[in-house]
């Protein structure tokens, strides 16, 4: 069953931009991922943070985590076009091992 | 390159008939996975495996049976499958005995396509 939702399902962007797209899930967690997935490719891991951190940063991404409003973000700042992406939250509930995902934002990056 | 091959990249395959997906990892990993992933829909978890043991099966119909003969190995068994199976199918791994709080790298899938 879903755990996370993603927010916007699609955002289109130019060059440069920054993007954020956001992640609410319903249940208290262990951790939240974010990963990557190109089209007909499989998916890419960008970031893990776990219930007890706030932020973290992975070269040009920012994840932040909100545990009591139950949500994420991550930022991609100055965009490029291989950021072109589907990009999924995924959420490890508290007590259980399972991993959850969300339906992902498609990310189009225009040159 | 993941670290994680599957194979076959591609599969059509007849209702009646009997296939199955590999899945290898190079990176030293105690923990395999089986997710399916449908157009338009998350990501579905199927099975998990650590240290070759089932951990996790999430309701998985009994025509998709899974087999993890070592740590580095992982096969889904197809049979009889129904029109509403054609998905992508994705192995990941990861390492770890805590496997829940660690990143999962993942193959490109296998495509399966049922006629």
């Amino acid at each position: 069953s879903q755990q996370g939702e993603e927010d916007p399902q699609a955002l289109s962007i130019q060059e440069g931009e920054n993007a954020t797209m956001n992640c609410s899930y319903k249940t208290s967690i262990n951790n939240l991922q974010w990963y990557r997935q190109n089209s007909g490719r499989g998916l890419v891991h960008l970031i893990l943070i776990r219930s007890n951190e706030r932020e973290k940063h992975s070269g040009r991404l920012r994840v932040t985590l909100d545990t009591s409003k139950k949500s994420s973000s991550l930022l991609i700042t100055a965009s490029r076009a291989a950021d072109t992406a589907s990009y999924f939250c995924a959420t490890v509930e508290y007590n259980n091992n399972d991993m959850r995902f969300g339906a992902g934002t498609r990310l189009t990056v225009k040159p | 390159e993941t670290g994680v091959t599957q194979t076959p990249r591609h599969l059509v395959m007849g209702m009646t008939n009997k296939k199955s997906l590999k899945c290898e990892q190079h990176l030293g990993h105690n923990a395999m996975y089986w997710y399916k992933q449908s157009a338009k829909k998350p990501l579905e978890l199927m099975f998990v495996y650590n240290f070759k043991e089932q951990t996790e099966n999430n309701s998985v119909p009994s025509r998709f049976s899974p087999e993890c003969p070592n740590s580095s190995h992982l096969f889904l068994h197809l049979h009889t499958l129904q029109p509403e199976d054609s998905a992508l199918y994705l192995c990941a791994s990861s390492q770890g005995q805590d496997y829940s709080n660690q990143p999962q790298h993942f193959g490109d899938g296998t495509r399966l396509s049922i006629l």
